[in-house]
C-alpha cells in the first residue's frame, strides 16, 4: 500500500511570511495527525483529525497555525505569520482504528 | 498524566554486537500499548516493535526484542547483531487504551553504529 505522502520536503521562508504543508494519508485511514518535531526532541502533537472533524487541537497555536481536512482525506497545515521558533520538521501521520500510526517523510521548515 | 523517559541521549555500539536502549514510563492505567519507533537521519519515522500491556510475553521482531517489565514500568529495546542501517534516533512511545490513540513520546536516543 502507498504510504503517507507529504509535500514539500523542504521549505525556507523569512519570518512573518506564510507557509502551507500538505498531507495525503494512507487510503482508508480515518485518523490523521500533525506533529511538530524540533531538532533533538520527540514529536509534539499539534492537531488530530477523525475523518474531517477535529479530535484535539489543544496544542495548536491558533493565533498563527491553522489546519483543515475538508473531505476527510488529505489535509493542509498553514502557518501565518511564521516566527523563528517555528523552525522544525512537520510530520503527518495516519492510522486506522487502534492500529499504530504510520508517518510521512516530513517537511523540514527553516525560518530566516 | 502519563510520562515517558529515555535516559540515554546517545548510545554507541560496535557493528554486529548487541545494544539495549532504555525506556521507563509512568502511568496509573493497567491497559495500554508501548512502541519503539526508529527515525533515521532525514528519513521517515517507522515502527520497530510494539507491546500490549496485557501480554506477558515480550514482543520480538527479527533482531529487535523488548524487555517489558510492567511492575517496574520499564520497556527496553534490545538490538542484536547491530547493523550500520540501525543508526537512527529511537523513540519510545506510550498509548493509553481509549485516549483517542494519542502517543506520548520520549525524548529519543541517538544510536551510533561503529563499523
Amino acid at each position: 500500500e502507498a504510504g503517507v505522502a507529504q509535500s514539500p520536503r523542504y521549505k525556507i521562508i523569512e519570518k512573518r511570511q506564510s507557509v502551507a504543508f500538505w498531507c495525503n494519508p494512507i487510503s482508508g485511514h480515518a485518523t490523521l495527525y500533525w506533529y511538530q518535531q524540533i531538532l533533538g526532541q520527540g514529536p509534539k502533537l499539534l492537531i488530530q483529525f477523525q475523518n474531517n472533524g477535529v479530535v484535539d487541537d489543544s496544542q495548536l497555536p491558533k493565533d498563527r497555525f491553522s489546519a483543515e481536512r475538508l473531505k476527510g482525506v488529505d489535509s493542509t497545515l498553514k502557518i501565518q505569520p511564521a516566527k523563528l521558533e517555528d523552525s522544525a520538521v512537520y510530520l503527518c501521520a495516519s492510522s486506522s482504528g487502534n492500529q499504530p500510526q504510520h508517518f510521512g517523510d516530513g517537511t523540514r521548515l527553516s525560518i530566516l | 498524566a502519563q510520562t515517558v523517559t529515555q535516559s540515554q541521549p546517545e548510545m554507541s555500539v560496535q557493528e554486529a554486537e548487541t545494544v539495549t536502549l532504555s525506556c521507563t514510563y509512568d502511568t496509573s492505567e493497567s491497559d495500554y500499548y508501548l512502541f519503539w519507533y526508529k527515525q533515521p537521519p532525514s528519513r521517515q519515522m517507522i515502527l520497530v516493535i510494539r507491546q500490549e500491556a496485557y501480554k506477558q510475553q515480550n514482543a520480538t521482531e527479527n533482531r529487535f526484542s523488548v524487555n517489558f517489565q510492567k511492575a517496574a514500568k520499564s520497556f527496553s529495546l534490545k538490538i542484536s547483531d547491530s547493523q550500520l542501517g540501525d543508526a537512527a534516533m529511537y523513540f519510545c512511545a506510550y498509548r493509553s487504551e481509549g485516549s483517542n490513540y494519542q502517543l506520548i513520546w520520549g525524548a529519543g536516543t541517538k544510536l551510533i553504529i561503529k563499523p
